[in-house]
């Protein structure tokens, strides 16, 4: 079982929807959690924190849950600029990235 | 402020050749990292120091990778001999502490080894 596990992809939504992505670590003791964005053929830009409280950054809400070791990302009224990649990390000694979900926004 | 620098963006070599890359993190961030992102997947830690100090490198082959951060500032990856497998975004990232921090990733160098 991988470390961290994202939902494969890719995801193909038009614009305006609403789009979940989901994220489950193994590592009971992870204590820090991340959303990055990766663009094609770009290093990947920390999209988000994520704390036990869950936090919300405009369009984007990232909600934590310890009990089931898992980790959401949701976006409201997609975009075509979001269309990119979006990794999850679980951090604590070291962070352990997930392998990533595509999304593809359409007009 | 400055980002993560790292040198060469690209780099093409035949396989058996030997190549190394550079990176400068950003200004007073203790904790230095290297990864290994193949096409499709995530990034995959190689080593991690904290300041001029190895604190993770349970993944890197040994046999043939080598790194290190002279000073606790700049650091310099090596792979030598290079083989097809190495072929992939070599990622440099800087965070102000350990592993739980945020961390912060240079453009990488994108190798292929011929």
């Amino acid at each position: 079982r991988k470390e961290v596990e994202q939902d494969p992809g890719p995801f193909n939504v038009p614009e305006g929807a609403t789009v979940a992505f989901n994220c489950t670590y193994s590592n009971s003791a992870s204590q820090s959690f991340f959303w990055y964005r990766q663009d094609c053929r770009k290093e990947p830009k920390l999209l988000m924190s994520v704390y036990s409280s869950g936090n919300e950054d405009g369009r984007f809400t990232a909600q934590l849950n310890r009990a089931s070791q898992y980790i959401s990302l949701l976006i409201r009224d997609s975009k075509l600029s979001d269309s990119a990649t979006y990794l999850c990390g679980a951090g604590g000694f070291k962070t352990i990235f997930g392998a990533g979900t595509r999304l593809f926004v359409k007009a | 402020e400055a980002g993560v620098a790292q040198s060469p963006r690209y780099k093409i070599i035949e396989k058996r050749q030997s190549v190394a890359f550079w990176c400068n993190p950003i200004s007073g961030h203790a904790t230095l990292y290297w990864y290994q992102q193949i096409l499709g997947q995530g990034p995959k830690l190689l080593i991690q120091f904290q300041n001029n100090g190895v604190v993770d490198d349970s993944q890197l082959p040994k046999d043939r990778f080598s790194a290190e951060r002279l000073k606790g500032v700049d650091s310099t990856l090596k792979i030598q001999p290079a083989k097809l497998e190495d072929s992939a975004v070599y990622l440099c990232a800087s965070s102000s502490g350990g592993g739980a921090f945020e961390q912060f990733f240079g453009p990488g160098t994108r190798l292929t080894v011929l």
